[in-house]
Order: structure tokens, then C-alpha cells, then sequence
């Protein structure tokens, strides 16, 4: 059981790259997440989904883009990569069931240069 | 749209003491609410969660309560070590269980 698992764990992009930050989950949650914390900051959502098929915006949406094909699976992709995007990424994942834990990964370090 | 506040925003103490750590949120229509640790670089530890019908949950030296009609919570930590040391964030449930997070307390504990 590995839990949430995030790749890459380091990434350095170029102004106007795109890529995509992969999580997966195990533990067949529904719910799932995806934050980014900006230096000395709190966590803010950008995008989260409450099953496969299903995904909806949080509140830092813009300039990211997600899917959910599977339950396993929640990428997050990046088109056209700014230095605003240089954050550290946590995806997430919950049961659902009110007396459940949410889950986090290891974070995903991006730098945009 | 919630809003958290963690009080104080960092802390230095000697090893031994017991530290109080403040946690406020504006809206109280909350479903739970989890204390977390982060250490430098690191990822986020679960503490401790409170569900929306317990007022207090506790784990080792740590103790966490919630007022929700006050929108405030408070994580006890007792005979704090130098292990302690790390960032504490507190983060209410609000609609299809999304966390909101507070910018944390940073805890130096020096032996």
C-alpha cells in the first residue's frame, strides 16, 4: 500500500513549457485533490474531483488543467508555464467517509525559469 | 469563503514547556477539522482530525479542540522536544470536504 504517489518530485521548466505532474492513489478514494503552496503560504486548491470523470475548480485554477479517467489517477498539466507556477504541488486523496484522514503526497517541487 | 488564522505565526521555546497553538476560521458551517505537520521540505503529516460532533481528539502528548460555534481551535502540545520542531497547520472541512489551510505556526523547540 503505497498511498499517494507523486512524480516528478523535482522539475525545472522554461517560461512557456508545459508539462504534467502525475499522482496516483491506491487506496481507491474517490475524493481528489490537488494544492500548491507558495513560499511561507498556506495550501490553495487549484483543482479537486470527487470521482472518476468528475472534477471541478478550486480556487487557484488558472493556468492548470486536470482529468480523471480512473479512479487511481488525477494529473495535474500545465500549459504554457509561468514564473507564478514556481510552487511546490501536493496532490491528495480522501475516502469520503467523515471519520477518514485525508492523504497527502510527498510534493512535487516546480521551478519556472 | 473561509478564511483561517493561525496564531502565532512562530514560536521559540525551550525544551520541556507546553506550547498552546491557535487556529480561527470565519465560517462555521464546518464538517471537521485537521491539525497537520510539515516538516522543512516535506510533505503534510496528519495529527490529528476532528470530526464536526467531537469537541476534542488526542494522540500522545498532543491534545486538539474545536469550538465551532467560536470558529476557533486550539492544538495543546505538552512537554514539547526538540523532535517537535516543524510547521503546524490547521485546516477546516468546507463543501465536498475541501480543506482550507491556515499559513501555519512555526516551531523551533531548542533542547
Amino acid at each position: 500500500n503505497a498511498g499517494v504517489t507523486q512524480t516528478p518530485k523535482f522539475r525545472i521548466l522554461k517560461i512557456g513549457q508545459s508539462m504534467t505532474l502525475q499522482c496516483a492513489q491506491d487506496m481507491n478514494h474517490n475524493y481528489m485533490y490537488w494544492y500548491r503552496q507558495d513560499p511561507g503560504m498556506g495550501l490553495k486548491l487549484i483543482y479537486y474531483s470527487v470521482g472518476a470523470g468528475i472534477t471541478d475548480k478550486g480556487e487557484v485554477p488558472n493556468g492548470y488543467n486536470v482529468s480523471r479517467s480512473t479512479t487511481e489517477d488525477f494529473p495535474l498539466r500545465l500549459e504554457l508555464a509561468a514564473p507564478s507556477q514556481t510552487s511546490v504541488y501536493f496532490c491528495a486523496s480522501w475516502t469520503g467517509a467523515s471519520g477518514n484522514t485525508i492523504y497527502f503526497g510527498e510534493g512535487s517541487w516546480l521551478t519556472v525559469v | 469563503k473561509q478564511e483561517v488564522t493561525q496564531i502565532p505565526a512562530a514560536l521559540s521555546v525551550p525544551e520541556g514547556e507546553n506550547l498552546v497553538l491557535n487556529c480561527s476560521f470565519t465560517d462555521s458551517a464546518i464538517y471537521n477539522l485537521q491539525w497537520f505537520r510539515q516538516d522543512p521540505g516535506k510533505g503534510l503529516t496528519s495529527l490529528l482530525l476532528i470530526q464536526s460532533s467531537q469537541r476534542e481528539q488526542t494522540s500522545g502528548r498532543l491534545n486538539a479542540s474545536l469550538d465551532k460555534s467560536s470558529g476557533r481551535s486550539t492544538l495543546y502540545i505538552a512537554a514539547s522536544q526538540p523532535g517537535d520542531s516543524a510547521t503546524y497547520l490547521c485546516a477546516p472541512y468546507t463543501g465536498f470536504q475541501k480543506l482550507v489551510f491556515g499559513t501555519g505556526t512555526r516551531l523551533l523547540v531548542s533542547p
